[in-house]
């Protein structure tokens, strides 16, 4: 079965400092990886997917196979990047998307 | 462009009284559409999809049914519902296209309080 662990609820860094965000999942087979978030009083919306191997707002993530892992990273988090962060997964089908239980980040000044 | 629309934006129900939320989608034809709750603490756990008209799967047993009755239109449905219904629902929905383009489109949601 598929599941997508964040093992943090809430990760707060002071602005200016590195931050990971931690994300790992368990598929039987090769899924998609995506990273969401969702501003305050905003839709959920994408942020990147790995597929894409893009960086957006300063954000990355690789796909580690082996560890079987997606973590988001940014070298200097700013205070707009508060916002909470879902980690999603899908299938070769790609008809259903699962989501982790998120993890709020908090960028202090 | 597309759009998805979700209404109401706050409900608040009484036990054992029926639910219907809907949902409805423009700008794209045949979308995958879903419904999440998102529940503090436990992310968002998908409750429905669907790949077509009438073609509905559901994740987990619930209290709680949809429906698609058009092409872009979604329901989730109770007969009567309960304490454990409160929650922030959220309808989406996703292209049949190719792997480079998988993305899903989230609507503002819906607060749900059973009370």
């Amino acid at each position: 079965a598929q599941r997508v662990t964040q093992p943090e609820k809430l990760l707060s860094v002071f602005k200016g400092a590195p931050v990971e965000l931690k994300c790992n999942y368990s598929y039987s087979g090769s899924p998609e990886l995506f990273w969401y978030v969702q501003y305050s009083r905003q839709r959920l919306q994408l942020l990147l997917r790995h597929i894409s191997r893009e960086s957006i707002k300063g954000f990355t993530a690789d796909l580690n196979k082996g560890e079987t892992s997606f973590h988001l990273k940014k070298p200097f988090a700013q205070e707009e990047d508060s916002a909470m962060y879902y980690c999603a997964l899908s299938g070769l089908s790609f008809n259903k998307f699962y989501f982790g239980s998120g993890t709020k980040l908090n960028v202090k000044p | 462009s597309q759009t998805i629309h979700q209404w109401p934006a706050t409900l608040v129900q009484p036990v054992g009284s029926p639910l219907s939320l809907e949902c409805t989608v423009e700008g794209t034809s045949n979308p995958n559409l879903y419904w999440y709750r998102q529940a503090a603490g436990r992310g968002l756990q998908l409750l429905f999809y669907s790949i077509g008209i009438d073609q509905i799967s559901s994740e987990v047993p619930q209290n709680l049914s949809a429906s698609r009755p058009q092409d872009r239109q979604f329901i989730l449905s109770s007969k009567k519902l309960l304490l454990s219904d409160s929650g922030f629902y959220l309808c989406a929905w996703s292209d049949k296209g190719s792997q480079q383009n998988t993305e899903a489109f989230f609507g503002q949601g819906t607060r749900l309080t059973v009370v």
